[in-house]
């Protein structure tokens, strides 16, 4: 079994200040954990991915996420928010089965 | 050149009518999905078909049929629309060994 939680439904930051995105998750197997990105209007984009290798991942656009284990947690980070970030954040996990579950999703809002 | 296309962009119809969205990927990959976003952007996966095995999520109405006619498209049919399928559809694809899925921009079915 599997099972993701964004912890929040809306953030949101002024430009040039730093971002977090809040994402816990449980799995019965090692899982793999993504980050993907919604801009309105559109498809899913992926920002970065977590397969077991570095606990610390680098993702497009600035995006980090730090797997943690003890926590289970895999909080999307970003140093300096801009106003093209301004999206829908949706944290994903994959365990033993092929069929992902993704969180509910975090609306990032980003003001001037 | 795009990677996953869906078509059409927009589905306005009527209660009852039936209706089909299609999805094509160039990737060559060997999985591909269907998910529903409904108005709160909540993501839930409808369908999954990895080499022609269909996998059905059991809380989809039989009213919604998944036909492959071959690895690179994956067409959802929907009968007797009802208010509640007002949507936006998201066709997906992933490559047999990794775990990145290709999102196509989805469709927008409007059920009046």
């Amino acid at each position: 079994a599997q099972s993701v939680t964004q912890l929040d439904s809306h953030v949101s930051v002024s430009e040039g200040t730093p971002v977090l995105l809040r994402c816990n998750y449980s799995s019965s197997y090692s899982p793999s954990l993504f980050w993907y990105v919604q801009h309105p209007n559109k498809g899913l984009q992926l920002l970065l991915k977590y397969t077991s290798a570095a606990t610390l991942v680098k993702g497009i656009n600035g995006f980090e996420a730090e797997f943690k284990k003890s926590e289970t947690s895999f909080h999307l980070t970003k140093p300096s928010a801009h106003m093209s970030d301004a999206a829908e954040y949706f944290c994903v996990v994959k365990g033993g089965s092929y069929i992902p579950t993704f969180g509910r999703g975090t609306s990032l809002i980003v003001h001037p | 050149d795009t990677a996953v296309s869906q078509t059409p962009k927009y589905l306005v119809t009527q209660m009852g009518n039936d209706k089909s969205i299609k999805c094509e990927q160039n990737l060559g990959h060997d999985t591909m999905y269907w998910y529903k976003q409904d108005s709160k952007k909540f993501l839930k996966i409808m369908f999954s078909y990895n080499n022609k095995e269909l996998i059905i999520n059991e809380t989809v109405p039989n009213r919604f049929s998944p036909k492959s006619p071959d690895k690179a498209h994956l067409n959802l049919h929907i009968n007797s629309l009802e208010l509640g399928d007002s949507a936006v559809y998201f066709c997906a694809s992933r490559e047999q060994d990794f775990d990145e899925q290709f999102f196509g921009p989805g469709t927008r079915l409007t059920v009046l």
